[in-house]
């Protein structure tokens, strides 16, 4: 089975700072990563996955995570947030394969609250 | 294209009653998964369907239970509810559900509130 720990629940930051989410996966077998952004009231929308080749992923709106399989680690961040940035965030694993369906298993979410 | 919608957005029962939630997925989508979101355990996988298929299942007890319709439409329904199935309960479409291909698109969920 594969897990997910998000290690912050809650990540308070001024508007135009860097911010780093952190997430970290155990899994016995390979694994494609994912994040997910969920705004009030909303549900959840991609912000950005690793499947395979280049470690580093990027999203449309600013945001990238690095895929680390030596520290089985897939943190997010962005060098610069906006207000618009505060949500709840969560990093997400499901084992790879031609068949295996989305069967995802979630963190329990990080909160990120940006402040002028 | 209109996005996943989820039916009805609030519902409220009392504790032993049964309940059905309804999803409709993107058009052409044939995957069609479901999670819970509650505060204390978060997002939790429930089950998965395929082609009216059951392909994947969550740890939830028999209580829980769903299908898939020709249409790709899919129901779930929680039997004898308990207080603890107060949560949000969120549906996902796919085209075929392959993670490493599709991308999974999320609808706004039903807030269950039992009482």
């Amino acid at each position: 089975a594969q897990s997910v720990t998000q290690l912050d629940s809650q990540v308070p930051v001024f508007e135009e700072a860097p911010v780093e989410l952190r997430c970290n996966y155990s899994s016995s077998v390979s694994v494609y990563l994912f994040w997910y952004v969920q705004y009030p009231n909303q549900g959840l929308q991609l912000l950005l996955k690793y499947l395979s080749g280049s470690t580093l992923v990027e999203s449309i709106n600013g945001f990238e995570a690095e895929f680390n399989k030596s520290q089985t680690s897939f943190h997010l961040r962005k060098p610069s947030v906006h207000i618009s940035d505060t949500a709840e965030y969560f990093c997400a694993v499901t084992r790879r394969g031609s068949n295996s369906g989305y069967a995802l298993n979630f963190g329990k979410g990080t909160s990120l609250l940006v402040t002028p | 294209k209109a996005g996943v919608t989820q039916t009805p957005r609030y519902l409220i029962k009392t504790r032993g009653q049964q309940v059905t939630l309804s999803c409709s997925p993107i058009s052409g989508h044939r995957s069609v998964s479901w999670y819970q979101q509650t505060p204390g355990q978060g997002l939790q996988f429930l089950f998965e369907y395929f082609s009216e298929t059951q392909r994947n299942k969550g740890n939830f007890p028999g209580r829980f239970s769903g299908r898939q319709f020709s249409n790709s439409r899919s129901e779930m329904n929680v039997s004898t509810l308990e207080l603890g199935d107060s949560a949000l309960y969120l549906c996902a479409s796919s085209l075929a559900g392959l993670a490493g291909v599709d991308t999974q698109y999320f609808g706004p969920g039903t807030r269950l509130t039992v009482l």
